[in-house]
């Protein structure tokens, strides 16, 4: 089984700031997958970053990166140079690698952008 | 491209009536599907998953049911719904095969039971 954890309700940045959300879990699995996912008013859940438990290297997608500590079983978002659109909830999310199963989300983060 | 479907976007349905929610898949054959639920204010819950027609996996007993009559449609359904049924559904999509990590989703359809 795998558990996700958001600490973090609500988070605000400045426009333009760069602002980190933070997401733990916990899985049984040797080979899985993490991933942070967008959804704003319109409700409709936006893909925004991918990361494979056995790459070392950190993701990267233009202005979201993330920071993924496997020991720590850590897996943060930061957003760089905040837009007013990324104002949304962020949700992460785990799967076990090589299979059909269902995603494991976090209760999400809602980011506010301050003008 | 790919593309998923769902309706109705928006759906109020007394106690006890049925329900039937629909979801499809352009542009790709073969696709894994899911359908989630979001009560508010909450995180994603798996309810079904399908790897093939006539294939159902149900991760949480309850009131509701989903079956696959062709390849690229889903569909979630009830015979007597609950207040509790009340909510955000959302349908996924990932590809067959081995490496079926990555998930879509469609816009959702908004649940109210009165």
């Amino acid at each position: 089984a795998q558990t996700v954890t958001q600490s973090q309700p609500e988070m605000s940045v400045q426009e333009a700031e760069t602002v980190t959300l933070s997401c733990t879990y916990d899985t049984s699995e040797s080979d899985y997958y993490l991933f942070w996912y967008k959804q704003p008013p319109s409700r409709q859940m936006i893909l925004v970053i991918r990361q494979e438990a056995y790459k070392q290297q950190n993701a990267t997608e233009n202005r979201f990166s993330v920071n993924f500590q496997k020991a720590a079983k850590s897996f943060s978002l930061k957003i760089s140079d905040s837009q007013l659109g990324d104002a949304a909830m962020y949700f992460c999310a785990s799967s076990a690698g090589g299979g059909a199963d269902g995603l494991t989300f976090g209760k999400g983060t809602h980011l506010i952008i301050q003008p | 491209s790919q593309t998923i479907h769902q309706w109705p976007a928006t759906l109020v349905q007394p106690v006890g009536s049925p329900l039937s929610l629909e979801c499809t898949v352009e542009g790709t054959s073969n696709p894994n599907l899911y359908w989630y639920r979001q009560a508010a204010g909450r995180g994603l819950q798996l309810l079904f998953y399908s790897v093939g027609i006539g294939q159902i996996s149900s991760e949480v007993p309850q009131n509701l049911s989903a079956s696959r009559p062709q390849d690229r449609q889903f569909i979630l359904s009830s015979k007597k719904l609950l207040l509790s049924d009340s909510g955000f559904y959302l349908c996924a999509w990932s590809a067959s095969g081995i490496y079926t990590d990555t998930q879509y989703f469609g816009p959702g359809t908004r649940l109210t039971v009165l």
